[in-house]
């Protein structure tokens, strides 16, 4: 079945730091492809979606490229910062049927120091 | 526009009690879904309801139940808990077809011992 794979955590960089977190995803149709941020202690947020292959979905500095070449959605920014400390989850929508689920990776805890 | 509501935030449940997990959304929205999120292992899919009237099985339903009591109102019923239910449960909506992106509720920590 479908499923998503992302890089394990912690991920601890200084203020500044350019930012990678990869993803990539195993499907067999043609899904969405979502980060979604959980700040401590609350909810999933979407960060940013891509919808088809080579889009690029941007928010907040972050960024992602939807590749169907190498199956991959990886989240990049130019400069974190300590508000960045966040988890991130890469997913994709299963579109078959009626459901329309989320899929999860296990998602990458980031801790960016002053 | 509260979006997505889950009430309680926090519960401590004995073995074999029961419990409700409300969850409510006031965006219209048709789909609604109840996650699970334990450590290591990201958030997987308890129930949904594509609709109003219309409940089915996720990937992890056995020790749950739903009710979909009408459009705004989705809830997760726990009827004997085990302590394997201890968790961070999320509610979502989705507006409906061609959009499928997902918002989140708070989320409900739940501990069994």
């Amino acid at each position: 079945g479908d499923s998503v794979t992302q890089m394990e955590g912690p991920v601890t960089l200084s203020e500044e730091a350019f930012l990678t977190i990869n993803c990539t995803y195993t499907a067999t149709g043609y899904p969405s492809l979502f980060w979604y941020v959980q700040y401590p202690g609350e909810g999933l947020q979407l960060l940013l979606k891509a919808t088809k292959a080579d889009d690029k979905g941007s928010n907040k500095g972050f960024e992602a490229t939807y590749r169907k070449e190498t199956t991959s959605f990886h989240l990049e920014k130019g400069s974190v910062q300590v508000s960045d400390s966040a988890v991130y989850f890469c997913a994709l929508s299963d579109r078959s049927g009626a459901t329309n689920k989320l899929i999860f990776g296990t998602g990458t805890l980031l801790a960016v120091q002053p | 526009n509260a979006g997505v509501t889950q009430t309680p935030k926090f519960q401590v449940l004995k073995t074999g009690q029961s419990m409700t997990l409300q969850c409510a959304q006031d965006m219209n929205h048709n789909s609604m879904y109840w996650y699970r999120q334990d450590p290591g292992m990201g958030l997987r899919l308890i129930y949904y309801s594509a609709s109003e009237g219309t409940t089915d099985k996720g990937e992890v339903p056995n020790g749950y139940n739903v009710s979909r009591l009408n459009k705004r109102e989705f809830s997760l019923r726990l009827e004997s808990a085990a302590p394997s239910q201890t968790s961070v449960y999320f509610c979502a909506s989705r507006p409906g077809q061609g959009i499928d992106t997902q918002y989140f509720g708070p989320g409900t920590r739940l501990t069994v011992l």
